[in-house]
């Protein structure tokens, strides 16, 4: 398994809701990362995971809430977002920091409304 | 200022007319320099990773190359499937896991 799945593809939600973005990787991978990309924008890192424990939070608002489960296993927890958060959401991982290339999911789409 | 800049912003070709795309970087301390294809509302698909100067990947049509100060694309005898927009990315001494990435070049390839 050579892949990075995110769920949901697709994402609508209101400011007052409270929604969390997945995201799921078996290579064996021991980093991950959060990234978020505006249109015609590169992307732009959130959070990153190494060995189960956050290492860096490239200053998120606290709306921003993200997990780490299990070395397999990512999430990212939304509440109270406001519509310019509206982006492509894109979970990554890699074999540890600053080792191997990034491998990336398809994202999420996601607006709020 | 560590820095990534792509040129050209945009490329259009015609099918089997071989083009490079230019990825220079000023950065303190380079890690490692990634080459990746975008297409519209996907993630960013791993193409190469270069890690010193006189390096070179190849993948199909695609060839990467490496010098101290910059990095380039060739595509050779491209198709109307390499249309893409084309990420480069540099791992560079700040923080761990950061890349900092260049603005692409979105590449249109007619049959």
């Amino acid at each position: 398994d050579t892949e990075v799945t995110q769920t949901p593809k697709h994402l609508v939600m209101g400011m007052t809701n409270k929604k969390s973005l997945k995201c799921e990787q078996h290579m064996g991978h021991r980093a991950m990362y959060w990234y978020k990309q505006k249109a015609k924008k590169p992307p732009e890192l959130m959070f990153v995971y190494s060995y189960e424990k956050l290492s860096i939070n490239e200053s998120v608002p606290s709306r921003f809430s993200p997990e780490c489960p299990n070395s397999s296993l990512l999430n990212l927890h939304l509440h109270a977002l406001q519509p310019e958060d509206s982006a492509l959401y894109l979970c990554a991982s890699s074999q540890e920091v600053r080792r191997g290339g990034y491998t990336f999911g398809s994202g999420t789409r996601l607006t709020v409304v | 200022e560590d820095q990534v800049t792509q040129s050209p912003e945009a490329l259009r070709l015609q099918e089997g007319e071989s083009s490079s795309l230019n990825c220079s970087y000023t950065v303190s301390g380079l890690r490692g320099l990634f080459w990746y294809r975008q297409d519209p509302g996907k993630g960013p698909e791993f193409l190469f990773t270069l890690y010193s100067a006189g390096e070179e990947k190849e993948k199909e049509r695609l060839k990467a190359t490496l010098t101290k100060k910059e990095s380039f694309l060739h595509i050779t005898a491209p198709k109307p499937e390499d249309s893409a927009t084309y990420l480069c990315a540099v791992d560079h001494g700040g923080s761990q896991g950061n890349l900092i990435f260049g603005k692409g070049t979105k590449l249109s390839v007619k049959p």
